[in-house]
């Protein structure tokens, strides 16, 4: 993952929205993924959007990428208690086609 | 809908001792299959990954191995575990035959080698 970076905490207060950032260094990312790890548990895809787009919207969820800044972010908007868990970040690439990078993940604390 | 099962969900093994974990697709042919390593803490590490029916490409060496003996199993395996192979092992899945498919994971196995 040390080419896909992200902050490690962030805790937000129940109702408020969260951003969850992250950074990736290959400019031939093709596809930018976003997952959620609840305790012990594996990895549920939440979204996902391709290099080519800016932004994303899933009900709650938005992904904003910025291809020149290679910046990629998560917006949960009226984030709930059920959203505590860790989120990565991952990206694929034209030259490992079959290869997820990760990065190390975000845990989310929301607080009542 | 398809699903992937892995087990067993937890197992605590002693140094030395060989490692069987399984990992099985339902409801596509051909699929792409992967295993990760997660340490704790960490983002996951992708170990091996296969395109087809006995094709195996190690990403990493190590001390472990994988087979692929069906179109949907994919396993894992050590003949003498080290205590660094703690962790926790999620298998994944992707749509076979094209490129840049979503992966999806597994429940994960958390492997304890004392």
């Amino acid at each position: 993952g040390e080419d896909v970076e992200q902050s490690l905490f962030l805790s937000v207060r129940e109702g408020d929205s969260s951003v969850i950032n992250c950074t990736y260094t290959d400019s031939s990312s093709t596809y930018l993924y976003w997952y959620k790890q609840e305790p012990g548990a594996g990895l549920q895809l939440l979204t996902y959007i391709f290099s080519n787009m800016d932004m994303k919207q899933d009900q709650r969820l938005t992904v904003l990428l910025n291809k020149k800044d290679k910046h990629l972010s998560l917006r949960i908007a009226d984030t709930q208690t059920g959203d505590s868990a860790i989120y990565f970040c991952a990206e694929t690439r034209m030259d490992s086609s079959y290869k997820l990078i990760f990065g190390s993940g975000t845990r989310l604390l929301v607080r009542p | 809908s398809q699903t992937i099962h892995q087990w067993p969900a937890t197992l605590v093994q002693p140094v030395g001792s060989p490692l069987s974990l399984e990992c099985t697709v339902e409801g596509t042919s051909n699929p792409n299959l992967y295993w990760y390593r997660q340490a704790a803490g960490r983002g996951l590490q992708l170990l091996f990954y296969s395109v087809g029916i006995g094709q195996i490409s190690s990403e990493v060496p190590q001390n472990l191995s994988a087979s692929r003996p069906q179109d949907r199993q994919f396993i894992l395996s050590s003949k003498k575990l080290l205590l660094s192979d703690s962790g926790f092992y999620l298998c994944a899945w992707s749509k076979g035959g094209g490129l840049q498919e979503t992966q999806y994971f597994g429940p994960g196995t958390r492997l304890l080698v004392l």
